[in-house]
């Protein structure tokens, strides 16, 4: 069974802190790895990856992944109170039935005060 | 911007009654999902479509069904609503890899 662990299940920060998200992995015939964001409607894409040690960079967030210890972080500089919300990463796997589908971890809440 | 569409965006009704969510993409994608979320929970896959006529049970087990006569419309049914329905459904499609863009969410609540 495909498996998706974030880690910290919560974080607390203030303006203008870094912070890392951790995500780690099992799943079989790996395809991908996503990170979404997800305030209170639906989660919102941000980063697609699938080959290792090759940064993908949006504003203040990048991202990273390591296909050979199975983990990727996100990590968001200088935060703002509008990066408040619950970061979801996602693994597909490819080939068979399961192709397209999506295991999802169980998010990290991100709080940043001002 | 993805071009997914679900309505109705919140719905309250009584137990026993049947209701139609509904999802529509614009962007041809052939892959379609529903998922459900408890607030606060994980994203549980319920139902996907790789196509027309094609539809599949997800990981997690619902009462819910699903059909899938038109590319761009993946309706999800429940002919009897209970309570234990409470939960907020959220529809999406990919394209041919594997990002999968989401829906606003449909909050059903069963009273």
């Amino acid at each position: 069974e495909d498996k998706v662990v974030q880690s910290p299940l919560s974080l607390v920060v203030h303006e203008g802190d870094t912070v890392t998200l951790n995500c780690s992995y099992e799943v079989t015939n790996f395809r991908s790895l996503l990170w979404y964001k997800q305030e209170k409607k639906a989660p919102t894409f941000l980063f697609m990856l699938t080959s290792s040690g090759i940064e993908k960079k949006s504003g203040r967030l990048s991202s990273i992944l390591d296909k050979k210890e199975l983990f990727s972080i996100l990590n968001i500089t200088a935060t703002q109170t509008g990066d408040s919300a619950v970061y979801l990463c996602a693994v597909g796997n490819a080939g068979g039935t399961s192709y397209g589908k999506l295991t999802f971890g169980q998010g990290t809440i991100l709080t940043v005060h001002p | 911007e993805a071009d997914i569409y679900q309505t109705p965006r919140y719905l309250v009704i009584g137990t026993g009654k049947k209701i139609t969510l509904e999802c529509s993409q614009t962007m041809g994608h052939d892959k379609m999902y529903w998922y459900q979320q408890d607030p606060g929970m994980e994203l549980h896959l319920i139902h996907y479509s790789y196509g027309v006529n094609s539809t599949e049970k997800g990981d997690l087990s619902s009462e819910s069904t699903v059909s899938r006569i038109r590319t761009e419309h993946f309706p999800l049914t429940l002919e009897s609503a209970r309570p234990s329905h409470t939960s907020q459904y959220l529809c999406a499609s990919s394209d041919l890899g594997n990002t999968i863009y989401f829906g606003e969410g449909s909050w059903l609540t069963v009273v």
